[in-house]
């Protein structure tokens, strides 16, 4: 079936210490994947996105990396701070799907 | 931000009621989105727009309804609320497509 979801619900990450978020894909055909952090009380912000044809991707401190291999994307925050506890969603647009289906996110919490 | 606007921010209703959401957007983005969010659902697609009058169905869309008569407000209209529809309604716009979209704030609806 259809489904884009994460290893684990909950991480909890020391201050400082690199976070590996994880996401899995089922869909074979989805050509573009995109990760969003939501902080408590507020929208989803898209931090970054990566097409099927890259294996890896890098903004300011994230890196998004994707095995097309094993259906995996994974979402990797270098020195994290307190600023960067907030669900984390992974979404994936299928070719021709025109619809973006998002993930159940985990919850990235951060340890002083 | 990409400049999105929400309104209101909370309401408290009652079943059988009409209730209209607001979106507002300054960034002239040519798509428009609502979403639902739900434990244990995630993000989940209601309705959306693709031009000014062009709007499209999505994954959850039976009680709701939408309206758009110019670029920058997209409507959203529960004809009969039910306490299924308690839930926390995202906007979100994209200059392309379903990709890179923009969250707002959100609204925080209840049906008692």
């Amino acid at each position: 079936g259809e489904s884009v979801g994460l290893h684990l619900p909950t991480l909890s990450v020391q201050e400082g210490d690199n976070s590996i978020i994880n996401c899995a894909y089922s869909n074979s055909a989805s050509d573009y994947f995109i990760w969003y952090k939501q902080e408590s009380g507020k929208g989803p912000q898209f931090i970054i996105d990566i097409r099927s044809n890259m294996d890896k991707r890098q903004g300011q401190r994230v890196t998004v990396l994707l095995n097309k291999t094993v259906k995996h994307l994974s979402l990797q925050i270098a020195a994290t701070q307190p600023g960067d506890s907030a669900v984390y969603f992974c979404a994936e647009i299928r070719q021709g799907a025109q619809k973006l289906v998002f993930g159940q996110g985990t919850r990235l919490t951060i340890n002083p | 931000d990409a400049g999105i606007t929400q309104s209101p921010r909370h309401k408290v209703t009652e079943t059988g009621t009409p209730v209209t959401l607001r979106c507002h957007q300054t960034e002239n983005h040519r798509y428009m989105y609502w979403y639902r969010q739900d434990p244990g659902h995630g993000l989940r697609l209601i309705h959306y727009s693709y031009g000014v009058k062009d709007t499209d169905k999505g994954e959850v869309s039976d009680g709701y309804s939408v309206s758009r008569s110019k670029t920058e407000d997209f409507l959203l209209t529960l004809e009969s609320a039910t306490s299924s529809q308690t839930s926390v309604y995202f906007c979100a716009t994209s200059g392309q497509g379903y990709y890179e979209q923009y969250f707002g704030p959100g609204t925080r609806l209840t049906v008692t």
